[in-house]
């Protein structure tokens, strides 16, 4: 059964600084995806990763996916209050795709 | 384009009732899946639907069903709701089912009293 870890699962950070949040995964996939959620909110897609290797980024986010390590990373740079929200990394298997637990993430001004 | 559409977005049933949910999917796009978002689950996925055929179910009890019109249109079904079943549903269309990329409506925030 495949399993998908995210951590930290919540994460308070200054303006400014950078951080980034891990995914792991049980089983072998090339598919990754990551998501955000506003508060109250439905799902927003950031990232598409497909292969060993791939990197993605948009403006202060960046995304990378190790099929062999069975991870991948969401890279924030210099964090900006805008950027709370919780953000899901979910693995494609077959046809199902399985959401971690989410990370909640709280920038301070 | 519009985006992915469900109805109603709020609902409030008793325990022992049934509801149905509706998703429009982004027009072209033939699958559909959907999820329930819980505080202490997070999100789950409940099945996939694809040319009117459901391809993958999530680990759900028989109360929870589904189906998908000629049209791509999908509705969910819970019967005999339980105080548990109240929960974020969600649900997102893809062009095609596999690798391609999701797009969620949304969601219903269905209660049960």
């Amino acid at each position: 059964e495949l399993k998908v870890e995210q951590n930290p699962l919540f994460l308070s950070m200054q303006e400014g600084k950078n951080y980034t949040i891990y995914c792991n995964y049980s089983t072998t996939s090339d598919r990754l995806y990551w998501y955000r959620q506003d508060p109250g909110k439905s799902l927003e897609s950031l990232f598409v990763l497909l292969s060993n290797g791939a990197v993605k980024q948009e403006g202060r986010l960046m995304a990378s996916l190790d099929t062999k390590a069975r991870l991948s990373t969401l890279h924030i740079t210099a964090a900006v209050h805008d950027l709370s929200a919780t953000y899901f990394c979910a693995v494609g298997e077959d046809d199902k795709i399985i959401f971690g637990k989410g990370t909640r993430l709280h920038i301070l001004p | 384009k519009a985006g992915v559409t469900q109805t109603p977005r709020y609902l409030i049933k008793t325990r022992g009732q049934q509801v149905t949910l509706s998703c429009s999917p982004i027009s072209g796009h033939r699958s559909v899946s959907w999820y329930q978002q819980t505080p202490g689950q997070g999100l789950q996925f409940l099945f996939e639907y694809f040319s009117e055929t459901q391809r993958n179910k999530g680990n759900f009890p028989g109360r929870f069903s589904g189906r998908q019109f000629s049209n791509s249109r999908s509705e969910m079904n819970v019967s005999t709701l339980e105080l548990g079943d109240s929960a974020l549903y969600l649900c997102a269309s893809r062009y095609l089912a596999g690798g391609s990329e999701q797009y969620f409506g949304p969601g219903t925030r269905l209660t049960v009293t």
